[in-house]
């Protein structure tokens, strides 16, 4: 099945400095790869995705890229905001027949003021 | 409008008890997710319905868990004897269709003492 790793297990920046969060994917055939944002006590919520078609997507200061040689992916936060501390998924899944999502273990991100 | 809610947000039980958890999905969603996230992790699927059929239920991880979905839309989460080891957030989330963006509901924090 698929496995999905991420690194780091944690990150600090200073505000407005960017951040980039990496994760890498084992099942080739994987198309879909969103990222979720979670704060204390809530659920995953959905800020980006690509699908395999495309290498790069942007959203306001959010951006993620796909690799899809090298099997890997990337969340890209510029202009970072305390706001923006959370801790960060990335998954990937086959969107054919059902759709699960394998998760990485998550990156806890700082934003220091 | 109304997002994923799930009922309860909290639930204490005792080892060896019976309990139910609720996801009410986004109306119209016809594709519906249950996911487990143990402290420090990140979700791991347990069951996907499509319409009122468990169409994957390969993550169930043994026989005391069990999930319905009647009239496609509300789903249950059912586990019997439960062990201490079930202590978890259970998510649910729910997409348009298969292959689109999944939406995550608040959990409910399960703690089997």
């Amino acid at each position: 099945g698929e496995n999905v790793e991420q690194h780091p297990s944690t990150l600090s920046v200073q505000e407005g400095d960017s951040a980039v969060i990496k994760c890498t994917y084992s099942d080739s055939a994987s198309n879909y790869f969103p990222w979720y944002k979670q704060e204390l006590g809530k659920g995953p919520q959905l800020i980006i995705d690509i699908r395999s078609n495309v290498g790069e997507k942007k959203d306001q200061r959010i951006a993620v890229t796909l690799n899809k040689t090298a099997k890997h992916f990337s969340l890209h936060i510029t202009e970072t905001q305390p706001e923006d501390s959370a801790v960060y998924f990335c998954a990937a899944s086959w969107a054919g027949a059902n759709s699960k999502l394998t998760f990485g273990k998550g990156i806890t991100l700082s934003v220091r003021p | 409008g109304a997002g994923v809610s799930q009922t309860p947000s909290n639930k204490v039980t005792e080892k060896g008890k019976y309990v139910e958890l609720r996801c009410d999905p986004i109306s119209g969603h016809t594709a519906l997710y249950w996911y487990r996230q143990s402290l420090g992790q990140g979700p791991e699927f347990l069951i996907y319905f499509q319409g009122t059929g468990a169409a994957d239920d390969s993550g169930l991880p043994n026989d005391r868990f069990f999930a319905v979905r009647p009239e496609g839309s509300v789903s249950t989460l059912k586990i019997q004897r439960t062990e201490r080891g079930d202590s978890a957030v259970y998510l649910c989330a729910s997409s348009s269709s298969i292959g689109s963006e999944q939406f995550f509901g608040p959990g409910t924090r399960l703690t089997v003492l």
